[in-house]
């Protein structure tokens, strides 16, 4: 299994300012992913980030918007860029343990921009 | 690419009523299917998941599910459904690299 820690949980941002948003994992995984699951959506997939390569972003995501870091086994960021209402959602972590079974989530971060 | 359809945008029953709610994949080989359960303003919850063998498996909660793969389905059931099973259940497909996620299902129980 695996324990996530998302931050923050919680942020009011004004338009066109940037949020980074940090996902901290309890044991050493490879694959990490960010999803976005926008007011009574479903959960899309933002980009795959694994350690020591560049990120791989989903159709209708870039990394200009969405910059991703990976620097190790256990942790990584996703930026929202230049934020506009429209990118107000719910930004979730996710990894893949080593047995390949399932993903575990962080509790999210809530994003609300004005 | 895969691929998720869930079907059904929501649907009603009545508590002990049977349950079923539909999903369809597309992959171009056996995948590994999911449902997950989302409650109000809650994470993420696994119910189940298919990896291979048993097409019929178990998950918590009371819930099931089949694998059909000449239909491209797999989806979940529940004989009797409780009042606390009011929630939204998104069905997954992962082909080894990364999970998609079905719009999702939103369930409403009626007393």
């Amino acid at each position: 299994s695996a324990v996530i820690s998302q931050k923050p949980s919680r942020d009011i941002c004004q338009r066109g300012t940037s949020l980074t948003i940090q996902c901290q994992v309890d044991s050493q995984v490879t694959m990490m992913f960010w999803y976005r699951q926008q007011p009574g959506q479903s959960l899309t997939l933002i980009a795959t980030a694994n350690q020591g390569s560049e990120a791989t972003y989903e159709s209708g995501f870039v990394i200009d918007k969405f910059p991703i870091s990976r620097p190790n086994l256990t942790f990584s960021t996703l930026t929202v860029s230049n934020m506009s209402p429209e990118d107000s959602s719910i930004y979730l972590c996710s990894v893949r343990t080593g047995d390949n079974e399932k993903l575990f989530f962080g509790s999210g971060t809530q994003l609300s921009v004005l | 690419a895969q691929s998720v359809t869930q079907p059904d945008i929501h649907i009603t029953v009545s508590e002990g009523a049977s349950l079923e709610l539909r999903c369809n994949y597309s992959y171009g080989a056996t995948p590994y299917l999911f449902w997950y359960v989302q409650s109000p303003g809650q994470g993420l919850q696994l119910l189940l998941k298919y990896f291979s063998g048993d097409t019929l498996v178990q998950g918590i909660k009371g819930f099931e599910a089949e694998f059909k793969r000449s239909q491209s389905s797999f989806n979940l059931r529940k004989p009797s459904v409780h009042w606390s099973d009011a929630a939204e259940y998104f069905c997954a497909v992962d082909g080894g690299f990364k999970t998609i996620f079905g719009a999702g299902t939103r369930l409403f129980v009626k007393a």
